[in-house]
């Protein structure tokens, strides 16, 4: 099983700010990678995916960078609605979620 | 215009089964695959199998097989899970969600597509 590691696992930033977000993957995965958003209470909402197309309707502040095992999400102007928790996911065989990475407001 | 409308929410005793549905609509059934993730209270989000419905093809986490069974029924367009032998650890939302992939989950796209969640509680 590939696995994924997100780091960090708490992310505080201020409204406004850049955040970054990084997501190891165990053995290489290409460009399979996907990220999802989770606000408390609602499903889960695809943003990347193939490390870096935005998924329909998704604000070209969030981009997604990287490929084989290191991977990115950037959100470039964090707004009060990105405040949620982050998930990447590979796709190179099968599926593996990676824990999740809180942004929280700083 | 895609929808996933899933069943509601279930209390089971220990070493019962479950059985979760979740309701497409649009042309979800007949062209796309339907996946099942499990996410546990305050955990991260679990793969634990998928369906194309139109080649009745399932596919398995292998921590999940033997476990679980994804069925889909043509006639009403829905898409079920059963999950056996459930223990306090399956206590979980469970969520179904579409994605394009083909049958080895090549050309997978992402999951673009969520049911609502079904949250399924077991307890004695």
């Amino acid at each position: 099983e590939i696995v994924m590691t997100q780091s960090p696992a708490t992310l505080s930033v201020s409204p406004g700010e850049r955040a970054t977000l990084s997501c190891r993957a165990s053995q290489s995965v290409s460009r399979k990678l996907a990220w999802y958003q989770q606000k408390p209470g609602q499903a889960p909402r695809l943003l990347i995916y193939g490390a870096s197309t935005r998924a329909t309707g998704i604000p070209d502040r969030f981009s997604g960078t990287g490929s084989g095992t290191e991977f990115t999400l950037t959100i470039s102007s964090l707004q009060s609605e990105d405040f949620a928790v982050y998930y990447c996911q590979q796709d190179y065989h099968w599926w593996t979620f990676g824990q999740g990475t809180k942004v929280e407001i700083k | 215009q895609v929808q996933l409308v899933q069943s509601g929410a279930e209390v089971k005793k220990p070493g019962s089964s479950v059985k979760v549905s979740c309701k497409t609509s649009g042309d979800t059934f007949s062209s796309t695959a339907i996946s099942w993730v499990r996410q546990a209270p305050g955990q991260g989000l679990e793969w634990m199998g998928r369906i194309i419905p139109v080649l009745n093809m399932a596919k398995y986490a292998q921590k999940f097989q033997g476990r679980v069974t994804i069925t889909a029924d043509q006639a009403t367009s829905t898409v079920c899970m059963e999950v056996r032998g459930l223990r306090s650890e399956d206590t979980a939302i469970f969520y179904c969600a579409r994605d394009t992939g083909d049958s080895n989950g090549n050309y997978f796209e992402g999951f673009d597509y969520w049911g609502q969640g079904s949250l399924v509680t077991v307890s004695s």
